[in-house]
């Protein structure tokens, strides 16, 4: 099994909303990653979780919070954005020294 | 940070073509992945790639870590094949995995 599943697919939310975007691997894998790609853009890394612990955090502004509550899961909540923040958010895992697996993505809209 | 440049940055091709996807890295990597990204976002795995030649089917791979590049040939295209592909590096002891600025490749009928 090599899945991530991302939930929800979709989502639109107002800049006053307070909103969750949920990640699940159940791959052992204890590396997990949130990615932000912008339309005909490459995805950026947002944050890394290694071994559940925030390990890096590419200045994130403090509107996108992670959270990592066990191995399996990867939580990004989100609060008073931008309408700039609209975009595809993406999860990834993997094992240190192999291949990264991604989900199918949150498609994200802020009005 | 490692720059990792793709070319080229748009591609069509009509179908049965064959073609080469070129990836530069500006520093010695790690890991390397090959992606092809769907129409609906979905990243989905092609070649997990440090070193060497790989082949899957229509798809091969090669990646020369001391010259920093690696090449994704997709031979008899088919509409299917259409989307973005991507590269993406590891260096070092980061976890961080730098994506590629992205091949868009149409295949047409």
């Amino acid at each position: 099994d090599t899945e991530v599943t991302q939930t929800p697919k979709h989502l639109v939310m107002g800049m006053t909303n307070k909103k969750s975007l949920k990640c699940e691997q159940h791959m052992g894998h204890r590396a997990m990653y949130w990615y932000k790609q912008k339309a005909k853009k490459p995805p950026e890394l947002m944050f890394v979780y290694s071994y559940e612990k925030l390990s890096i955090n590419e200045s994130v502004p403090s509107r996108f919070s992670p959270e990592c509550p066990n191995s399996s899961l990867l939580n990004l909540h989100l609060h008073a954005l931008q309408p700039e923040d609209s975009a595809l958010y993406l999860c990834a895992s993997r094992l240190a020294g192999t291949e990264a697996f991604f989900g199918q993505g949150t498609r994200l809209t802020v009005v | 940070g490692i720059q990792v440049e793709q070319s080229p940055p748009d591609l069509i091709l009509q179908e049965g073509a064959n073609s080469t996807l070129r990836c530069n890295f500006s520093d010695s990597v790690n890991n390397l992945q090959w992606f092809h990204q769907n129409p609906w976002g979905q990243l989905i795995n092609l070649f997990y790639i440090p070193s060497g030649t790989k082949q899957n089917g229509r798809l091969s791979a090669t990646t020369v870590a001391t010259e920093r590049y690696s090449l994704l040939y997709i031979s008899s295209s088919q509409t299917t094949d259409s989307g973005v592909y991507f590269c993406a590096v590891n260096t070092g002891t980061a976890s961080k995995l730098t994506f590629g600025t992205g091949t868009r490749l149409q295949v047409t009928l």
